[in-house]
């Protein structure tokens, strides 16, 4: 089983700074992953698929990026809207197997 | 545009059965590739995925759940059903329904792109 392991737990960013956060693969999952952003009460919204292509209708201050077993999402300049919980996820194509991280908190400063 | 709607009872007792439905309107559950999908979270935890199911396939489990599931699509009321049995308290959690979708840029990679509010459960006697 691939383990994902997302870093920082909680990240406190300035509103107009930039969030980097963080996701590991326990093994190369070459670009198989995707990112979510998770707000209390809501259902999770995909943000990124593919490591790095946007989903629809995602501001382009959201960006993924890496291959392998090291991926970032980074948010270049923090809005209020962006406070939540953001995962990253892994899967093997067939047969389809999914994985989450664990999450990092964005909270503004 | 799909929209999904989890339905079922909000409380299940220990040893029971947990039995959810998830209601797709705007499309059909066996049109196109997409794998119907079940995720779950519990309180103060991360997501967790619990199986899916093609269009009209067979399913996928968690390893971790796979003898205690059963997930499985319905078309004639186009909606797909997650079936959890022999429940405990640790099966209480927010469900969710989801379509696990492909997006073709140099290959074809995927997410969950359409999602239902979530269905929290309860178990407990």
């Amino acid at each position: 089983e691939t383990v994902m392991t997302q870093s920082p737990a909680t990240l406190s960013v300035s509103p107009g700074d930039r969030a980097t956060l963080s996701c590991r693969a326990s093994q190369s999952i070459t670009r198989n992953l995707a990112w979510y952003q998770h707000k209390p009460g809501q259902a999770p919204r995909l943000l990124i698929y593919g490591a790095s292509t946007r989903a629809s209708g995602v501001p382009v201050r959201f960006s993924g990026s890496g291959s392998g077993t090291d991926f970032t999402l980074t948010i270049s300049s923090l809005q209020p809207e962006d406070c939540a919980v953001y995962y990253c996820q892994q899967y093997i194509n067939w047969p389809p197997q999914l994985t989450f991280g664990g999450g990092t908190k964005v909270e503004i400063k | 545009q799909v929209q999904l709607q989890e339905s079922g009872p909000g409380l299940v007792k220990p040893s029971e059965t947990l039995s959810l439905t998830c209601t797709l309107s705007g499309g059909s559950v066996s049109s196109g590739s997409y794998y119907w999908t079940w995720i779950r979270q519990s309180r103060g935890r991360g997501l967790e995925w619990i199986g899916s199911v093609y269009s009209s396939g067979t399913p996928h489990y968690n390893p971790s759940l796979q003898s205690r599931v059963i997930i499985s699509t319905d078309t004639f009321d186009n909606n797909f059903s997650l079936r959890l049995t022999s429940v405990t308290a640790a099966d209480t959690a927010v469900y969710y329904c989801a379509r696990y979708s492909g997006f073709y840029v140099d290959h074809w990679y995927y997410g969950l792109d359409v999602w239902g509010q979530g269905a929290t459960v309860t178990v407990s006697s």
